[in-house]
């Protein structure tokens, strides 16, 4: 069974310009989750989405958005870029949006200059 | 709010000794608890869970983590502390309906 798959996993970005990254998860799993790791901050969530819906939503600017698709597929926006946005994301995929445990992508190391 | 509490930002060990890594969690429910590891640039693997099935859970990697009600604590341990189980460990708590809550991570570092 394939894993998580994150794309890209890694990007280079100017500030201002906006980015998508993108998350497959694993077959059969309808929850999408992100996450926002920096050394100073940790892993913060971001939004988690269940058969296309957003069921929650961390505490971040709506510069940060997200959806998903029928076929589970997620995506994460970031419109105007700023420097703090360097982080590596998370993407992390569960059978339902319950005590289930999660598994995790390799993420995308985003890079704002 | 829910948290969790990792006591240790780093714990070294030599190789071949006992590791213990400590949790806590503040959850007023009955919590589902998780043990991820993170190595450099990688993504997180889970370790094990524990769903109240039973209060010692073995995990991957010949870890396994003990909850105790009493104590709100989910230690992880290991016998034997091999060289490739240097990484960052992370405690996590998820509430039915709720997003992850991670702990604050522990750096592992085994010395030779």
């Amino acid at each position: 069974k394939a894993g998580v798959t994150q794309t890209p996993r890694y990007l280079i970005k100017t500030r201002g310009q906006q980015v998508t990254l993108s998350c497959s998860p694993i077959s059969g799993h309808r929850s999408v989750s992100w996450y926002q790791q920096t050394p100073g901050q940790g892993l913060q969530f971001l939004f988690e989405y269940f058969s296309e819906t957003q069921r929650n939503k961390g505490n971040f600017p709506g510069r940060f958005s997200g959806r998903q698709f029928s076929n589970s597929r997620s995506e994460m926006n970031v419109s105007t870029l700023e420097l703090g946005d360097s982080a590596l994301y998370l993407c992390a995929s569960s059978l339902e949006s319950g005590k289930t445990e999660a598994f995790f992508g390799q993420g995308t190391r985003l890079t704002v200059v | 709010a829910q948290s969790v509490t990792q006591l240790d930002s780093h714990v070294s060990v030599s190789e071949g000794t006992p590791v213990l890594l400590r949790c806590n969690y503040s959850s007023s429910y009955s919590p589902s608890l998780f043990w991820y590891v993170q190595h450099p640039n990688k993504g997180l693997q889970l370790l094990l869970k524990y769903t109240s099935a039973a209060t010692l859970v073995k995990g991957i990697n010949g870890f396994e983590a003990e909850f105790k009600k009493s104590e709100t604590s989910f230690h992880l341990t290991k016998p034997s502390a091999h060289m490739s189980d240097a990484a960052e460990y992370f405690c996590v708590d998820r509430n039915y309906g709720q997003n992850f809550v991670f702990g604050p991570g522990t750096r592992l570092s085994v010395l030779p």
